[in-house]
Order: structure tokens, then sequence, then C-alpha cells
């Protein structure tokens, strides 16, 4: 079956590590995305990437870091930079979004925890 | 750059009606419609590019006014599996999705 697998779902990190979030899907897409939502606040924009070896900063990007070496993966770094990194963290993937017909596909999500 | 969404909550009983509203700041290519149950992942609704098309999808219709930078998504006579919050997505350009505040959507017998 094709889908996006986030990995993994509860990730509990001391302050002061970094940690990254596993991002992969199979559906062969090749935009991917990661948001982070907190209560009452949506879903906010960390980094995109359309094409391997390509991304770019949205809305939140500081004290978070990405890679796209493969098409299929898309994996999230959580900083010691990241003031406040206790959310969750939802990874997406579409194809080109200017053809019609053309969602966005979400993993399950990871709830990252500071303790 | 993330559009804003009213009301952010809203309570119906089952067979009422709703409007979720979606405004941008910026001009957009397309507007997406997507419902998250609690713990889960959104799931798509559907999709509205421009030229101010509406859709529908069972008794849930959306509408985009492209020159507003707006879309509003009906819901009619609501039934309980309506509930959860409802996000819209927005592209302003290749691929930036911007996803919008939510409304917490709660339907009661």
């Amino acid at each position: 079956d094709g889908g996006i697998t986030q990995s993994p779902k509860y990730l509990f990190r001391k302050e002061g590590q970094n940690v990254t979030l596993s991002c992969e899907q199979n559906l062969n897409h090749d935009a991917m995305y990661w948001y982070r939502q907190d209560p009452g606040q949506g879903l906010r924009l960390i980094y995109y990437s359309q094409i391997v070896n390509d991304f770019q900063k949205g809305d939140i990007a500081e004290g978070y870091s990405v890679s796209r070496e493969k098409k299929e993966s898309f994996p999230l770094t959580v900083t010691s930079a990241q003031k406040n990194p206790t959310a969750f963290y939802l990874c997406a993937s579409s194809t080109n979004p200017r053809t019609a017909n053309t969602e966005a596909f979400f993993g399950q999500g990871t709830r990252l925890t500071v303790v | 750059q993330q559009p804003v969404q009213s009301p952010q909550a809203v309570i119906l009983r089952e067979g009422e009606d709703a409007v979720i509203n979606c405004s941008s700041s910026k001009a957009l290519y397309s507007v997406h419609w997507y419902r998250q149950k609690h713990g889960e992942a959104p799931v798509f609704l559907m999709i509205l590019l421009k030229g101010g098309e509406q859709k529908g999808h069972d008794k849930i219709s959306a509408s985009f006014n492209e020159k507003k930078q707006q879309s509003s998504l009906y819901l009619t006579a609501s039934q309980l599996s309506y509930s959860g919050t409802y996000f819209c997505g927005t592209e302003i350009g290749p691929p930036q999705f911007y996803f919008g505040t939510g409304t917490s959507l709660t339907v009661i017998p």
C-alpha cells in the first residue's frame, strides 16, 4: 500500500539534545513538507522540499534542519536551538501542487515531548 | 503567510448547517480543505483551483473567490461524523502549502 510513514509516534527528548524525526513516502511524490501543530495555532510550515537536494524554509524554520537526499525521505532534526520543541509534528507529501486534484497526504504524526 | 480561519470553534446539533471561512493575505493559486479527527492525520476533502469554482462532496461543498483571496466551506445537514478540526490549505507558490489556523467543529445529537 502506498502511503507516508512517520516514526516514531511518540518521542521524548531531554533539553539540549538534538532529535531526528523520520518521514518516508512511497507515493513517488516530488514535494514533501514538515508542519508543526500546536493547540489553537493550526499547522505551521517548518520546511518544504520540491525536489531532491533542494529545500526551503517555511515560516518557523529556526531551530530545525532537514535534508532531502532521496526522493522518498525527508527527515527533520529538531535541534537544541529550538526553544519550545514540544509539539505534534506532521509530515506531508504531494505531487505537483500546480496540477489539478493534487492533494497532500499526511503521515500519522510524531508527538515530541521535551522532558 | 498562514491564512486565517473563522470561526475558531462551532457547536452544532445534528442536521444544522455551518460555514467555515478561510482568508489569505496573499494571492492564491488554489485552496484545499482537510478534516482532522483528534490524534489523527488530516484527511483531504477537496481542492479548488483558480476560476471561482465551487465543489461538492456529499453534503459538504466549498467556494473559492480568488479576487478576495477567500474560500468558504459549507456543511449542510451536519452529521455526528462531521466533528473534527477543519483546515484550509492555501497554495501561494510552488509548492508552498500553508494551512490555516483551524476551526473546531463539534456536532451533538
